[in-house]
């Protein structure tokens, strides 16, 4: 089982609508949790951050964290085709990242 | 403010030459860590280093791979004798300070060193 679990995609949304993306993580003793967006050919830049159970917003951003099921999202409203990108999940426990493969996200106009 | 620095951003290396890789973390910030991103994978760990000391490279191959975070100047990840399957982007990131939840323990990415090896 991978560490760090997401759908590669790609995932397809309409501009305007809301995109979902989710993640799991195999080790209970994470504690922080992070929504990175990586543009080809670039750096991973930073999106949120979340380490409490429940939502947390930022503008068109909302993370979820629930750490009883080990699992963490990243929803996306009013979705641009600037939004169009790989979303990288990480997490921490012992002092490094540990990244899911990424899933690619494909706005629609 | 400036971000984490990279350099070179492409470098090309034959078989067997040696890459040398820099990063300056950002202003404020004393934990360094290099990732390496193979193309179309994921970014893997390799190491984490706080200034002259190697706290984790449980993530850096046994062979050929070094690296250091010197008192002063950046810090370097060094190749030595490259072969092909060493050719990926290094990312570097830095961080403030260690901590256990939250913002602090928060990375932040270079540009990355794109390497190819001929």
């Amino acid at each position: 089982q991978k560490e760090v679990e997401q759908n590669s995609g790609p995932l397809s949304v309409p501009e305007g609508a809301i995109a979902s993306l989710n993640c799991t993580y195999s080790d209970r003793g994470s504690q922080s949790f992070f929504w990175y967006r990586q543009y080809s050919g670039k750096s991973p830049e930073l999106i949120m951050f979340i380490y409490s159970n429940g939502d947390k917003e930022d503008g068109r951003f909302t993370a979820q964290l629930n750490k009883a099921s080990q699992y963490v999202s990243l929803l996306i409203r009013d979705s641009q085709p600037s939004d169009s990108a790989t979303y990288l999940c990480a997490v921490t426990g012992n002092e490094k990242l540990t990244f899911g493969t990424g899933t690619r996200l494909t706005i629609i106009p | 403010n400036a971000g984490v620095m990279q350099n070179p951003r492409h470098l090309v290396r034959r078989r067997g030459q040696e890459a040398r890789l820099r990063c300056s973390p950002m202003k404020g910030h004393s934990h360094v860590y290099w990732y390496r991103q193979l193309p179309e994978e994921g970014l893997k760990f390799m190491v984490y280093l706080q200034k002259e000391n190697i706290i984790d490279e449980s993530g850096m191959p046994k062979e050929r791979f070094s690296a250091e975070f010197p008192k002063e100047g950046p810090s370097i990840l060094r190749i030595q004798q490259v072969v092909r399957g060493d050719s990926a982007a290094y990312f570097c990131a830095s961080s403030p300070r260690l901590g256990t939840s939250g913002s602090t323990d928060t990375q932040y990415f270079g540009p990355g060193t794109r390497l190819t090896v001929l």
